[in-house]
């Protein structure tokens, strides 16, 4: 299983930029990376995806490096409503029948202050 | 369209009894997953399938079985419950980037059981 190593937690000022990092170094050619995060008490709802390019959506951004062996989630403007647990994994491209085993780590626990 | 619906969501059991906790998705998604959450953890992974009448193990498989008699459906048991299965149980299904969709994970709203 490709596995993904995020810091253990991080802190942002609110209206601040948050740059949350994932190293992925046994990326394959077809793995996409998704971007999931889990408020308190809810289930994880998914924030964006990417395979190559950067890309960007009303949520964050996300920048893939050229390599694809790491990626940054943004958060251009962090809000009091987006402390979460954010987690990083890699999705096969997958196809009918094939092994789909998605895993997830600890995430990273981005706290935000006032 | 009501996605991804996990029953039930409060559960209490005592040692030895057992139950089964119903995932239910309306988007046609050919992968389910069950995971657990403990206090302070992230996500586990215990059974996934890959199709209807195709089950797989995950991470942390002991204890529990599953079964996708229906395309829609996605059971999992606890045949002799445990306190150390006291968790909260997220369910969640997608379509992969192969077969059309993206690779996004739908969750359920989570099931919390506690085993006395």
């Amino acid at each position: 299983d490709a596995k993904t190593t995020q810091p253990n937690s991080m802190e942002s000022n609110e209206e601040e930029p948050v740059h949350l990092p994932c190293n992925h170094s046994t990326i394959s050619g077809t793995d996409y990376i998704h971007w999931y995060r889990q408020l308190p008490s809810q289930g994880p709802e998914y924030v964006i995806h990417g395979l190559t390019s950067n890309v960007n959506n009303r949520m964050a951004s996300l920048a893939i490096a050229e390599d694809r062996k790491s990626s940054t989630l943004i958060l251009h403007r962090a809000t009091l409503r987006d402390a979460a647990v954010y987690y990083c994994i890699l999705t096969p491209r997958g196809s009918g029948g094939s092994n789909y085993k998605l895993t997830f780590g600890k995430g990273t626990l981005l706290t935000v202050n006032p | 369209n009501a996605g991804v619906t996990q029953t039930p969501k409060f559960r209490v059991l005592k040692t030895g009894q057992s139950m089964t906790l119903l995932c239910a998705q309306d988007m046609n998604h050919e992968y389910m997953y069950w995971y657990r959450q403990d206090p302070g953890m992230g996500l586990r992974l215990i059974h996934y399938s890959v199709g209807e009448g195709t089950t797989a193990k995950g991470e942390v498989p002991d204890g529990y079985n599953v079964s996708r008699l229906k395309k829609q459906n996605f059971l999992l048991g606890l045949e002799s419950a445990a306190p150390s299965q006291t968790s909260v149980y997220f369910c969640a299904s997608t379509q992969t980037p192969g077969q059309g969709g993206n690779g996004e994970l739908f969750f359920g709203e989570g099931s919390r059981l506690t085993v006395l």
